[in-house]
């Protein structure tokens, strides 16, 4: 166990819905990033922030949006869904952001979008 | 700019070794690696730095090559337990700077009894 928790854990939608996903890092942890895992594809990372602010952006689409909140949980937003937004999501975390970070991964939510 | 991995996918019998390489054509800072079981998350194994220092795993080894921007991981006496996919991620910035880790498309080892 990680420490870092992921809400939903499954998340079955249509396409053009819109749906949330949730990430509450380890304690302690200032940096939060957020990875997208396609079937049998690597990590593709999509975005990271630290403490409240934006700090580095990855291939995210405009329909997807993410923030993170004074008490430091995160959220990824994804709108319009597609067929090939059905992946598994993951947030990470570390203490500060930097590169000598480790980042602790959470369990994931894996989205189907129908 | 994503790093290669190699190779794609190694299948060894328990005891025997195996290395698995991560190059760049960028100047790297730092190399991540982390191993993923199917449908977990994956796990961190070990952080190399520019400079040489490893922060990492007790039984898995790793070596940064600056020259080459290349890294290895060299997994000895193989366990089943060491099955699954190892992705290298590598760092381009300082330690104060907030630079995106970029992941390797992943190398799949399965060890067989």
């Amino acid at each position: 166990d990680s420490g870092v928790t992921q809400t939903p854990k499954h998340l079955i939608t249509a396409t053009g819905q819109r749906v949330t996903l949730r990430c509450s890092p380890r304690s302690g942890d200032l940096s939060v990033y957020w990875y997208q895992q396609s079937l049998d594809q690597g990590l593709q990372f999509l975005i990271q922030y630290y403490n409240g602010e934006e700090r580095a952006k990855g291939n995210i689409l405009e329909r997807f949006s993410a923030q993170q909140f004074p008490d430091l949980h995160s959220e990824l937003n994804l709108s319009s869904l597609e067929l090939g937004d059905s992946a598994l999501y993951f947030c990470a975390s570390s203490l500060a952001g930097g590169s000598t970070d480790t980042q602790y991964f959470g369990p994931g939510t894996r989205l189907t979008v129908l | 700019q994503q790093p290669v991995q190699s190779p794609q996918a190694v299948i060894l019998r328990e005891g025997e070794d195996a290395v698995i390489n991560c190059s760049s054509s960028k100047a790297l800072y730092s190399v991540h690696w982390y191993r993923q079981k199917h449908g977990e998350a994956p796990v961190f194994l070990m952080i190399l730095l520019k400079g040489g220092e490893q922060k990492g795993h007790e039984k898995i080894s790793a070596s940064f090559n600056e020259k080459k921007q290349q890294s290895s991981l060299y997994l000895t006496a193989s366990q089943l337990s060491y099955s699954g996919t190892y992705f290298c991620g590598t760092r381009m910035g300082m330690k104060t700077s907030y630079d995106k880790v970029i992941f390797g498309p992943g190398t799949s080892l399965s060890v067989i009894p």
